[in-house]
């Protein structure tokens, strides 16, 4: 059974652009966590999706915002990037207590 | 809101040897515990968890202990070997569907 799946790898934007990351779940999982997880740092919680809607989200700004589509996959978008975006983005997917995590995107602002 | 700490930050042991790892959270509403391991330039894969109605889990070499009392659960390693090395989490959420709240991380050494 596949993973969870992520695109791209890696990303490389200026100040200001606009990045979208991408997730697919693992066939079966409805929910869709986004972290963030800044060089040395721990795991910051993003947003959470679950049936194409937005239930909870963390203490970021609404620059960071996101999609759920009705096949589950996922889309994260920053707006008007900063040079402290840059990190490793994480995706998990799930249908019950356990999150499993992608690969992650590498998202560098310059 | 929740709370997670995590100790030690770093911990290197002889291959062969115990680690353990300590977290506490601070929410008593927190039912569910995993921990995460991180290799490099990979993320975090899930390799054990416990639920707040069990006191001890075990998996082979791996096994967690929580004290709900206390509000903190331990991940313990035994019989360390080099593939360990990595970065630990520990998480806690308070139901399903809920953003796990992480620890910083552990990085394990396991010297050979």
């Amino acid at each position: 059974e596949a993973g969870v799946t992520q695109s791209p790898t890696h990303l490389i934007k200026t100040r200001g652009q606009q990045a979208t990351l991408r997730c697919s779940p693992i066939s079966g999982h409805t929910s869709v966590y986004w972290y963030q997880q800044a060089l040395g740092l721990g795991l910051q919680f993003l947003l959470w999706y679950d049936e194409g809607e937005e239930r909870n989200r963390g203490n970021f700004p609404p620059r960071f915002s996101g999609r759920q589509f009705p096949n589950y996959s996922s889309e994260l978008n920053v707006n008007a990037l900063e040079l402290e975006d840059s990190a490793l983005y994480l995706c998990a997917s799930s249908w019950s207590d356990e999150q499993f995590f992608g690969p992650g995107t590498r998202l560098t602002v310059l | 809101g929740e709370n997670v700490e995590q100790h030690p930050s770093t911990l290197s042991v002889q291959e062969g040897d115990s680690a353990v790892i300590k977290c506490t959270y601070s929410d008593s509403a927190s039912n569910y515990f995993p921990w995460y391991k991180q290799e490099l330039g990979k993320g975090p894969q899930l390799i054990i968890d416990i639920r707040s109605n069990v006191g001890e889990k075990k998996d082979q070499r791996i096994a967690v202990t929580l004290n709900k009392t206390a509000k903190h659960f331990s991940l313990h390693i035994t019989e360390t070997q080099p593939e360990d090395s990595a970065v630990y989490f520990c998480a806690a959420s308070i139901s399903y569907g809920q953003n796990f709240v992480f620890g910083p991380g552990t990085r394990l050494s396991v010297l050979p």
